[in-house]
């Protein structure tokens, strides 16, 4: 059983381009969360996704920041605009659709540079 | 509000044991994690416990939970250096999981 995918591993974008940031949950995981770590900081929580449905954005900026979790298709974390301050690594974590611990599994993480 | 706090550094001896402490201040949290990062890579899932337990091991790992002090604990037995590297304790939130900023176990042989 693969474990969540995130691709790329490594972006690098100019101020002002557009960033995509892509998750694959492990098998039978229905729900995505997106999560950003900056440079010796613990992770924040940016929003959480169900299929077709944004289920809590609360830490997501309120401008230029905007995810997707389709049907059909990994979870898109998307960056539009982007500036310097957007650098950092993002992680994407998946858990399964039942009640209990909710565990969260990680993966690899994107780390976007803003040059 | 919640948070999570930790002490940023520990430093051990190859085969003492690690004991890395977090408190958070949510009581109405209901599930505690602990995650490893090695450089450059994700979180990997230690372990968790669930808020009406006081402790849970596996193998190596401890946790030790006082909810009365909204203190949680992981004891490393027999720290190897394999085992360097950040550790983060997490409390669920609503549905996401709300982090500490890490502690950095530096093991030395």
């Amino acid at each position: 059983n693969a474990g969540v995918m995130q691709n790329p591993r490594h972006l690098v974008r100019r101020r002002g381009q557009e960033a995509r940031l892509r998750c694959s949950p492990m098998k039978g995981h229905s729900h995505v969360y997106w999560y950003r770590q900056l440079p010796e900081e613990g992770l924040k929580f940016m929003v959480y996704l169900q299929k077709e449905n944004i289920i809590d954005e609360s830490g997501m900026p309120k401008e230029r920041f905007s995810a997707e979790f389709p049907k059909e298709g990994p979870s898109i974390l998307r960056i539009q605009q982007v500036v310097r301050g957007d650098s950092a690594a993002y992680f994407c974590a998946s858990s399964p659709p039942r009640q209990g611990a909710y565990e969260q599994y990680f993966g690899p993480g994107t780390r976007l540079t803003v040059t | 509000g919640e948070d999570v706090e930790q002490s940023l550094f520990l430093s051990v001896r190859e085969g003492d044991s690690s004991v890395i402490n977090c408190t958070y201040t949510d009581s109405s949290s209901t599930y505690l994690y602990w995650y490893k990062q090695e450089p450059g890579a994700g979180l990997q899932l230690l372990t968790y416990i669930f808020s009406n337990m006081d402790m849970k091991q596996d193998q190596r790992l401890t946790v030790l939970l006082n909810k009365k002090d909204k203190h949680l604990s992981l004891r490393i037995a027999d720290t190897q250096t394999g085992d360097s590297a950040i550790y983060f304790c997490a409390e669920r939130g609503q549905g996401n999981l709300i982090f500490g900023k890490g502690t950095k176990l530096s093991v030395k042989p």
